[in-house]
């Protein structure tokens, strides 16, 4: 079975950093594209980054260019979002999904974990 | 980046068809054939219930269909149940391996 577990998320202050985590199970984690998409309060989704299976090629919205960094232990089935200079709009609930056969085929996702940046 | 817009809200009774449309602002997204649809139902993690347009997972039931044409693709839930009251976002291409949301549309089924 799939399983998709993040971690990390916490109340942090404007400007901080938070790294998340999402740990994978069920199949064979080196041989897919992984992505985060998240949630702010009373909002839609957003599509935030994506990562190719060996970590080579790495996408960003625009909104968090320079900012987040995706990266991803194969070894350790886990995938990462580094999260720097943190704004109050980056408050949301971040979910790490995988990545099908296409880019837009987000076929399984985790419960995410809350991202809270306030003082 | 480009948006999608989607109707706010549709709504429909038990046993009825709807469709919700997603319209592409952008000419580079529109040429794409990769849209999907995700079912959110609050408090749990989206599913995606249509890929590639029109494809189908295993598990997710005929009655969601998925349609394209020029700048604009379409979910259909026919036969609508009380289970299917969700908000559904629709997921397109962007170029450049990037991909964009929808804004989503809340589905009563009344």
């Amino acid at each position: 079975e799939v399983q998709l577990v993040e971690s990390g998320g916490g109340l942090v202050q404007p400007g901080g950093s938070l790294r998340l985590s999402c740990a994978a199970s069920g199949f064979t984690f080196g041989s897919y594209w992984m992505t985060w998409v998240r949630q702010a309060p009373g909002k839609g989704l957003e599509w935030v980054a994506n990562i190719k299976q060996e970590g080579s090629e790495k996408y960003y919205v625009d909104s968090v260019k320079g900012r987040f960094t995706i990266s991803r232990d194969n070894a350790k089935n886990s995938l990462y979002l580094q999260m720097n200079s943190l704004r109050a709009e980056d408050t949301a609930l971040y979910y790490c999904a995988r990545v099908g056969t296409t880019v837009t085929r987000l076929e399984y996702w985790g419960q995410g974990t809350l991202v809270t940046v306030s003082s | 980046q480009s948006a999608l817009t989607q109707p706010a809200s549709v709504s429909g009774s038990p046993g009825q068809s709807i469709t919700i449309s997603c319209t592409e602002t952008s000419s580079d997204v529109g040429s794409y054939n990769l849209v999907s649809w995700y079912q959110h139902h609050p408090g749990k993690a989206p599913k995606l219930v249509v890929y590639d347009v029109s494809k189908r997972p295993s598990g997710v039931p005929d009655r969601f269909s998925g349609s394209k044409s020029a700048y604009s693709a379409s979910l259909t839930i026919s036969g609508l149940q009380a289970e299917d009251e969700a908000i559904y976002y629709c997921c397109s291409y962007a170029g450049s391996s990037t991909v964009v949301f929808g804004g989503g549309t809340k589905l009563t089924v009344l």
